[in-house]
């Protein structure tokens, strides 16, 4: 069966810090997308990424960057110099074959990043 | 305009209301769907409508009704609601109803049933 674990409930650190969030899937098919998405206070989940199975490319946007390793199944997110905007909750997600449509989301990374 | 706006944005009803919550996008997308999230949980998916039709009902009760009148909105309509029902309920939007889509959700509706 499918699943995303991001073990990391709940993160605070201080402005200017960087900060990984760590996520772990587990699937059986051999294509599949991950995502992260982050969700303000405001309410709207934001895409931020998606990877597909067969691009192991590690990918840098700005202060975001991901690390996508097959051989130990994480899709790690860090944020370099942490800004008090980054406050959110931040899902890891899943779609495979199995899931269809549906994402198999993380429970979630509450990070708190104070002035 | 890459927006998906829902309406109202805060919703307070009784066990014996009926209600209906919008949701629209202009962004040609023909695919929509309802999310539910309660406090501190990632959203579950609802309904998902493909080109105006329902293709994925995730066992959802009776009392929560998808409707797609056209392929920029999408309505839930709400009826003897109970009060766990309270939650934080999320529409989205892709281009297309597969497995990789980026989605584009709403701010939610905050839901509370008394």
């Amino acid at each position: 069966a499918q699943k995303v674990t991001q073990a990391q409930t709940e993160i605070s650190v201080v402005e200017k810090e960087d900060v990984t969030l760590d996520c772990v899937y587990e699937t059986r098919d051999t294509t599949y997308y991950l995502f992260w998405y982050k969700q303000p206070p405001s309410g709207e989940l934001v895409f931020l990424i998606r990877r597909n199975s067969f691009d192991e490319q590690n990918e840098i946007s700005g202060r975001y960057s991901w690390n996508f390793q097959k051989s130990t199944s994480s899709f790690n997110f860090t944020i370099t110099a942490s800004q008090v905007v980054d406050s959110a909750v931040y899902f890891c997600a899943l779609s495979d074959n199995q899931a269809g449509t549906a994402l198999i989301f993380g429970k979630g990374t509450t990070l708190s990043v104070s002035s | 305009d890459t927006e998906v706006t829902q309406t109202p944005k805060h919703l307070v009803m009784g066990m014996t209301n009926k209600k209906s919550l919008k949701c629209e996008q202009h962004m040609g997308h023909r695919a929509m769907y309802w999310y539910k999230q309660k406090a501190k949980k990632p959203p579950e998916l609802m309904f998902v409508y493909s080109y105006e039709k329902l293709s994925i009902n995730e066992s959802v009760p009776s009392r929560f009704s998808p409707e797609c009148p056209n392929s920029s909105l999408l309505n839930l309509h709400l009826h003897a609601l109970q009060p766990e029902d309270s939650a934080l309920y999320l529409c989205a939007s892709s281009q297309a109803v597969t497995g990789n889509e980026k989605l584009f959700f709403g701010s939610g509706t905050q839901l509370s049933v008394l």
